[in-house]
């Protein structure tokens, strides 16, 4: 079957400080694999996505890298910011079908 | 220039009644979805619809149907609300085969009292 993990939080980190939060996941064949971030009383917007093997998906300094050999899509930026804070998603999108598989987010808290 | 569009943002209603959450998006996309999130930010799929299939997720009381006026609208009614039902639903839409993701709408925030 079809199911992402997230890293449980809450995670809270200084300024400036380097985030990763890790996503492994489990699907048939090549699914496309996506973040999305949920701020405070919003929905959730797409973040990021990488659609094969090996692509890096990057957006506001987040980046994510689609990792077949290890199943994995971990979210990483080399310096969070206080707007950052807000609960993560790691999501993904099976090859047929269009149903969309989350994880069950990750809260981040960046202190100035 | 709203992409996924619901209302009301909040509802607050007592246990026994009957409400509706409508949902429009104007992507043009095929799919639409409803997901419940708890407390604890769990989301939940509770729908997916499109001009060809209704899927259910098997856990969703049949309190809970959405009805679907045309390809751009899909509303969410809840008969007889319970305490538990108490969360923010979200409405999403994606295009099959398109690889862009699902567009979320704000949310709405369901209370029951």
């Amino acid at each position: 079957g079809n199911s992402v993990t997230q890293m449980e939080g809450p995670v809270t980190l200084s300024e400036e400080a380097f985030l990763t939060i890790n996503c492994t996941y489990t699907a048939t064949g090549y699914p496309s694999l996506f973040w999305y971030v949920q701020y405070p009383g919003e929905g959730l917007q797409l973040l990021l996505k990488a659609t094969k093997a090996d692509d890096k998906g990057s957006n506001k300094g987040f980046e994510a890298t689609y990792r077949k050999e290890t199943t994995s899509f971990h979210l990483e930026k080399g310096s969070v910011q206080v707007s950052d804070s807000a609960v993560y998603f790691c999501a993904l999108n099976p090859p047929t079908g269009n149903q969309f598989y989350f994880g069950t987010g990750t809260s981040l808290t960046v202190i100035p | 220039d709203t992409a996924v569009s619901q209302t009301p943002k909040y509802l607050v209603t007592q246990m026994g009644n009957d409400k509706s959450i409508k949902c429009e998006q104007n992507l043009g996309h095929d799919t639409m979805y409803w997901y419940k999130q708890d407390s604890k930010k769990f989301l939940k799929i509770m729908f997916s619809y499109n001009n060809k299939e209704l899927i259910i997720n098997e856990t969703v009381p049949n309190r809970f149907s959405p009805k679907s006026p045309d390809k751009a609208h899909l509303n969410l009614h809840i008969n007889s609300l319970e305490l538990g039902d108490s969360a923010v639903y979200f409405c999403a839409s994606s295009q099959e085969g398109y690889s862009k993701g699902a567009f979320f709408g704000q949310g709405t925030r369901l209370t029951v009292v």
